[in-house]
């Protein structure tokens, strides 16, 4: 099945701090997203993105679907980005595979 | 408010004791999802259904049953054949087709303890 990578696998920030996370999959896919998921395990989307680039408020993403990457930028970090974000791609019939996570935490 | 809801938030069980996980949704989509989440990992697909009456096996699906009555609701078992239980379960939803169509939406989850 689609491989999917995500790096760094930790990542500490001061707040105020830029980050740039990325993922790279090893297959052609339909559907790429990007989730947050709280400390209360909740996933919240962030990006509905299989290519090309957007953004909402601090965060954007960049999804090159011929070379098989999609990078998450935050900037200024606050300390309510801290948590867990997920790369999730699916091929065909919606069906998410996802990376094992960058996990972020925001320090003061 | 649409959305998905999940119950209980939290759930504990004695090993041998099959348990139904609820996943309800009101945000009218066709296809709903179960993963399973262990701690530090990504989620995993266990069962998907895109249309009412209608499921498929995901990545995992031994251990669990599922059924698709009505368009809102994909309830979870976990028997008693699955080796490792514990786990954070979340369920899904999206509206396959073209463009954002097919987003998912998740949950907030069930945590299932078995001891």
């Amino acid at each position: 099945g689609i491989q999917v990578e995500q790096s760094p696998p930790d990542l500490i920030l001061q707040e105020g701090a830029n980050s740039t996370l990325r993922c790279n999959f090893s297959d052609s896919v339909n559907n790429l997203q990007w989730f947050h998921q709280n400390p209360w395990g909740q996933l919240i989307n962030l990006f509905y993105i299989p290519s090309g680039t957007k953004q909402n408020g601090r965060l954007s993403a960049t999804t090159v679907a011929t070379e098989r990457y999609s990078l998450l930028y935050i900037s200024s970090s606050q300390t309510t980005d801290s948590g867990v974000y997920f790369c999730a791609v699916d091929m065909a019939a919606s069906k998410l595979t996802f990376g094992t996570g960058t996990r972020l935490q925001v320090t003061l | 408010d649409g959305g998905i809801t999940q119950s209980p938030k939290y759930l504990f069980r004695k090993e041998g004791q099959n348990v139904t996980l609820s996943c309800e949704q009101n945000l009218n989509h066709d296809a709903m999802y179960w993963y399973r989440q262990d701690p530090g990992q990504g989620l995993r697909l266990i069962y998907y259904s895109q249309i009412v009456n209608d499921f498929q096996k995901g990545d995992i699906a031994e251990g669990y049953s599922v059924s698709r009555e009505k368009k809102e609701s994909f309830p979870l078992t976990v028997t008693s054949a699955q080796k490792n239980p514990t786990a954070f379960y979340l369920c899904a939803s999206s509206r396959p087709g073209t463009g954002n169509l097919d987003e998912q939406y998740f949950g907030p989850g069930t945590r299932l303890t078995v001891t």
